[in-house]
């Protein structure tokens, strides 16, 4: 399995409260993404971030920020966390720089409830 | 951007019977097209992945998958189902060159019957 962990597995919080996940790698990947999964959609990009600094917008990326300052760190921040944002987050990680033959390997996720 | 369809978000399958989960793809070129597989309360697992190499691609625990080109499809099959295998699947194809992108289907949901 691919060396990447999640924190906090689980949380419950409250609307209008920030929020910071945290994905940590010990595989050297220089690609590093979030997603969210919810019932009916399948796994959604939030951002992703193709080396230490370097980061760009997915495709829900509204009300979500992230942050990579080593390589094998990467947050989500969501700044005021509201109920349309309850959520499995999933991070994934993948090697090279965007070829055909590129595998992401996920994370064990996170689930986030907003109250 | 290239998407993929799967159709029937819930398969019912009997113990010891075949598989099928029919995908989708639309591309505007040669597509990389992956199947993962979601057990309960984890996270995805690759199950097969097709990159231009052969057509038919075999991955973990007896799943296959063949790529048909005309057809824009990339069924997955297992000819007799087994009890570890509910799980949820997702197809998913290279969404974008050069940053890796992925577009997840939106999943079949496998029960397994005994």
């Amino acid at each position: 399995d691919a060396g990447i962990t999640q924190s906090p597995r689980h949380k419950v919080t409250e609307t209008g409260t920030p929020v910071t996940l945290r994905c940590h790698q010990t595989e050297n990947h220089r690609y590093m993404y979030w997603y969210r999964q919810d019932p009916g959609h399948g796994l959604r990009l939030i951002h992703y971030s193709y080396g230490v600094k370097d980061t760009d917008k997915g495709e829900v990326s509204d009300g979500y920020s992230v942050s990579r300052s080593k390589t094998e760190d990467f947050l989500l921040t969501l700044e005021s966390a509201t109920s349309s944002q309850t959520s499995v987050y999933f991070c994934a990680i993948s090697e090279n720089s965007g070829g055909s033959t590129d595998t992401q390997y996920f994370g064990p996720g996170t689930r986030l409830t907003v109250l | 951007a290239q998407s993929v369809t799967q159709l029937d978000s819930h398969v019912s399958v009997s113990e010891g019977t075949p598989v099928l989960l029919r995908c989708n793809y639309s591309s505007s070129y040669s597509p990389s097209l992956f199947w993962y597989v979601q057990y309960p309360n984890q996270g995805l697992q690759l199950l097969l992945k097709y990159t231009s190499a052969a057509t038919l691609v075999k991955g973990i625990n007896g799943f296959e998958a063949e790529f048909k080109k005309s057809e824009t499809s990339f069924h997955l099959t297992k000819p007799s189902a087994h009890m570890s295998d509910a799980a949820e699947y997702f197809c998913v194809v290279l969404a974008y060159y050069g940053n890796n992108r992925l577009a997840f289907g939106k999943g079949n949901q496998v029960v397994v019957i005994p």
